[in-house]
């Protein structure tokens, strides 16, 4: 079985500051990571996704991560935040073959101006 | 380009009362999931389906039932709800159970009293 932790379930960074929201993860196969976006009364909506080959991951709005099988990670980060990124972040992961998804807790972001 | 269509977008019901959630994939998907977010809660998964027939369960409980038609849309019908039920209900589609062009649906809200 799959799991997902994600340090801090609140981040405060300032705007033009450097993004890094953290995600571990725990799977007995190699696993597709997932980072996903929940902006208020809104669905989840795709950042990036790593399945094979390149372990740095480019997404949309200018965030990218990189898989760290050594680290279990799967941190997300953006160079430089932006006010319309403060919201609901999740990472998430999956067994190869089996298409469940397992979320972390979340983490909420918020921009400071 | 067509999304995954979720209705109603929100919904209110009294304790023991029935609710009926529809989820329309995007066309030419056959899997369908489901997910549960309570409030400040991280999505749980709750079943699937592909081609027609239930592929997975997770945390649903024995008051849930869901199908998928004919036409690859499914319904998720919750009998008795209880106050604890009050959650974002998301459905998510794909096409062969691939994680591949995974997406979610804005969700239906469901509010218990």
């Amino acid at each position: 079985a799959q799991s997902v932790t994600q340090l801090g379930s609140h981040v405060s960074v300032s705007e033009g500051a450097l993004v890094l929201l953290r995600c571990n993860y725990s799977s007995s196969v190699p696993p597709y990571l997932f980072w996903y976006v929940q902006y208020p009364n809104q669905g989840l909506q795709l950042l990036l996704k790593y399945t094979t080959g390149a372990t740095l991951v480019k997404g949309i709005n200018g965030f990218e991560a990189e898989f760290k099988k050594s680290e279990t990670s799967f941190h997300l980060t953006k160079p430089s935040a932006h006010m319309s990124d403060a919201a609901e972040y999740f990472c998430a992961v999956s067994d190869r073959g089996n298409e469940k998804l397992t979320f972390g807790t979340g983490t909420r972001l918020t921009i400071i101006p | 380009a067509a999304g995954v269509i979720q209705s109603p977008r929100h919904l209110i019901k009294e304790k023991r009362e029935t609710a009926t959630l529809k989820c329309y994939p995007i066309p030419r998907h056959d899997t369908v999931y489901w997910y549960q977010q309570g409030p400040g809660q991280d999505p749980q998964f709750l079943i699937s389906f592909y081609e027609k027939m239930q592929s997975d369960k997770g945390s649903i409980p024995d008051r849930f039932s869901a199908q998928q038609f004919s036409d690859y849309h499914s319904e998720l019908n919750m009998s008795s709800l209880e106050l604890g039920d009050s959650a974002l209900y998301f459905c998510a589609s794909t096409k062969g159970g691939s994680l591949y062009g995974y997406t979610f649906g804005s969700g239906t809200r469901l509010t218990v009293v």
